[in-house]
């Protein structure tokens, strides 16, 4: 079984500036994918960034950056130059062996960007 | 091109009733998903079809709960005898064969009174 933790409250960060989002997970399988979404008041759940277990760089996707440290499996998305419509619920998810398994999400955190 | 699509956006219905979710997948998608998002907490996966068939329906929370799709691309998901906690947002995902990133519909929202 898989299992992430998002245990930070509420977070608030100056636009502009960066701001880092934690995500820790648990699983069994040597291969496993991690994911970022963004989820705004709309509700529509979008895609951010993708980590492969075996994957050697961390993932980089414009302003988005995942911070992937497989030992203390963790996986931290990192958001540079923080904007106003960044404000929104952030999900960190796993998906299982296989690339069509499901997503197993976090409990999101809520990050509100100050002008 | 067009995303995945979800009707009704809005569903109120009185508890015990019958409700049918309806979920339209990217064309070309083979692989659909359903979850359910309470308030406050993140997707949870109820089923996943892969063409006409039914790959993984663990998250199915008991027997009111079903899904079809019969043709391999439209998704129809039924409740009987529907709960006040069967309220929630129902997110339908869609993706292509071998590829992990899946597309979200916006959702419908569920209301049993």
């Amino acid at each position: 079984a898989q299992k992430i933790t998002q245990t930070q409250p509420g977070m608030f960060v100056q636009e502009k500036e960066a701001v880092t989002l934690d995500c820790t997970y648990d699983t069994s399988d040597p291969s496993y994918g991690l994911f970022w979404y963004k989820q705004p008041s709309s509700g529509e759940m979008i895609f951010l960034i993708y980590q492969g277990s075996y994957d050697q760089q961390n993932a980089t996707e414009g302003r988005y950056s995942l911070n992937f440290q497989k030992a203390r499996k963790s996986a931290n998305l990192v958001i540079s130059a923080s904007q106003l419509g960044d404000s929104a619920m952030y999900f960190c998810a796993m998906r299982a062996t296989g690339a069509n398994s499901k997503l197993t999400f976090g409990k999101g955190i809520t990050l509100s960007v100050r002008p | 091109g067009a995303g995945v699509s979800q009707t009704p956006s809005n569903k109120v219905t009185e508890k015990g009733k019958y409700v049918e979710l309806r979920c339209d997948p990217i064309s070309g998608h083979t692989a659909l998903y359903w979850y359910r998002q309470s308030l406050g907490q993140g997707p949870e996966f109820l089923i996943y079809f892969q063409g006409t068939g039914a790959a993984d329906d663990s998250g199915l929370p008991n027997d009111r709960f079903f899904a079809v799709r019969p043709e391999g691309s439209v998704s129809t998901l039924k409740i009987q005898r529907t709960e006040r906690g069967d309220s929630a947002v129902y997110l339908c995902a869609s993706s292509l064969l071998g590829s992990g990133e899946q597309f979200f519909g916006p959702g419908t929202r569920l209301t049993v009174l």
